[in-house]
């Protein structure tokens, strides 16, 4: 058991650019999650895969984030146009089809700083 | 909307202390509550799941019993290692996946030796 694996773990960008993390889930699972965490708050959801299915992103933050799954396996979150606002840690999770759906397995978090 | 309050938001306690960390909920059709573990710069631990008012787990020195409006995670003679934030969530909806979890703020928790 590897684990959920995120990548980078930190990045710094500036207002204006586009950034994009990757998720690759523990390799059984075939539930993705992606939630936002900002200093002294719990995660906050995102979005959710089942396989390559995105059955949950109207809780994305604005039109500026998305996040594909193309085969079913590792997933991408993008957030275009970069804001200050943006800067958190940003989660995934993942979990089996069958468990129960808040028992996630959560990655490392990769932390955006926006300047 | 979904709501989830932690209480206190920091606590800290002498090695051995016993105490007990709060989490209110307002939710329509709960599905579950779920307690996390969160250590410094690391995503949130799965420790438990309660789906029903009544209902305890436990595991080593953390107890976590549920009511119809609150759930609670007792710590018994907590250690050092024991430090961490402790997230509260709620599942409610019609079950699945799709149904994100709401977490609170969370309790910080430091174990002095």
């Amino acid at each position: 058991d590897t684990g959920v694996s995120q990548d980078p773990r930190h990045k710094i960008t500036k207002r204006g650019q586009n950034v994009t993390f990757r998720c690759d889930p523990i390799s059984e699972h075939n539930r993705l999650y992606w939630y936002r965490q900002t200093l002294g708050q719990g995660p906050e959801f995102l979005t959710y895969f089942q396989n390559e299915a995105q059955l949950e992103k109207s809780r994305l933050l604005s039109d500026r984030f998305s996040a594909e799954r193309p085969k079913g396996s590792f997933s991408t979150l993008e957030i275009q146009r970069t804001e200050q606002g943006d800067s958190a840690m940003y989660l995934c999770a993942s979990s089996r089809s069958g468990s129960m759906a808040g028992e996630l397995f959560f990655g490392e978090g990769s932390r955006l700083t926006v300047l | 909307e979904d709501q989830v309050t932690q209480s206190p938001e920091a606590l800290r306690l002498q090695e051995g202390e016993s105490s007990s960390l709060n989490c209110s909920y307002t939710v329509s059709g709960l599905r579950g509550l779920f307690w996390y573990r969160q250590d410094p710069g690391k995503g949130p631990e799965f420790l438990f799941t309660l789906y029903s008012a009544g209902e305890e787990k436990e595991k080593e020195r953390l107890k976590a019993t549920l009511t119809k409006k609150e759930s609670f995670l007792h710590i018994t003679a907590p250690k050092p290692e024991d430090s961490a934030t402790y997230l509260c969530a709620v599942q409610a909806g019609s079950g699945g996946g799709a149904d994100g979890l709401t977490f609170g703020k969370g309790t910080h928790l430091i174990i002095q030796p």
